[in-house]
């Protein structure tokens, strides 16, 4: 079965990186683009990003430009979501979520990764 | 860019039909068919509800339905029941080659 595998959760200080994992498991790992989204408290969904773990390539939300990087490594099937310059308003539960290329929608969500900024 | 517009808050009464809608831009909603709608209850994770503007995926309700009217979507839950309650998101492809989510709706059933 499909599963989407996040890293625990993070705390860091204002300035500091993240680095937040995602591994899959259970489907063709290059057939399925992955997305980031993330959920404030109290606030709504928020989509920061996309990769095409085929090729690697990316699109960002303009708001995240300059400041979030995707990766992924097709040896182990993890997609890497890293946010830099943290402040505190990223607290945030990080989630990654599939898309069947060509498809434009979030099929399956991972269980989310909280990450606290705070110093 | 802008969240799209939702409604915060939407209420009714068990078998009552109620419509969400979400409102974009012509560099959004008004571009493209691909407009999803999201479920998310708290402490789980969302579930796509409908994609494509009006397609149902597999296992979801058929009192879930989808529309779209130049740059302003809709999503209504027919025969509304007391688990249908929780927070619903659109989400629309952009002109941008990004995605944009709404700012959500809180559905009651009173």
């Amino acid at each position: 079965q499909v599963q989407l595998v996040q890293s625990g959760a993070e705390v860091k200080k204002p300035g500091a990186s993240v680095k937040v994992s995602c591994k899959a498991s259970g489907y063709t790992f290059t057939n399925y683009h992955m997305h980031w989204v993330r959920q404030a408290p109290g606030q709504g969904l928020e989509w920061m990003g996309i990769i095409n773990p085929r090729d690697g390539g990316t699109s960002f939300a303009q708001k995240f430009q300059g400041r979030v990087t995707m990766t992924r490594d097709t040896s182990t099937f993890t997609i890497y979501m890293e946010l830099s310059s943290l402040r505190s308003e990223d607290t945030a539960v990080y989630y990654c979520t599939r898309e069947e290329s060509g498809t434009y929608y979030l099929q399956d969500w991972g269980p989310g990764t909280l990450v606290t900024v705070s110093s | 860019q802008s969240a799209l517009t939702q409604f915060a808050s939407v209420s009714g009464s068990p078998g009552q039909s109620i419509t969400i809608s979400c409102t974009g831009t012509s560099s959004d909603v008004g571009s493209y068919n691909h407009v999803s709608w999201y479920q998310h209850h708290p402490g789980e994770v969302p579930k796509v509800m409908i994609y494509e503007v009006s397609k149902r995926p597999s296992g979801v309700s058929n009192r879930f339905s989808g529309s779209k009217s130049g740059n302003t979507a809709s999503l209504t839950i027919s025969g509304v029941q007391a688990e249908d309650e929780g927070d619903y998101y659109c989400c629309s492809y952009t002109t941008s080659n990004t995605y944009v989510f709404g700012s959500g709706t809180k559905v009651t059933v009173l």
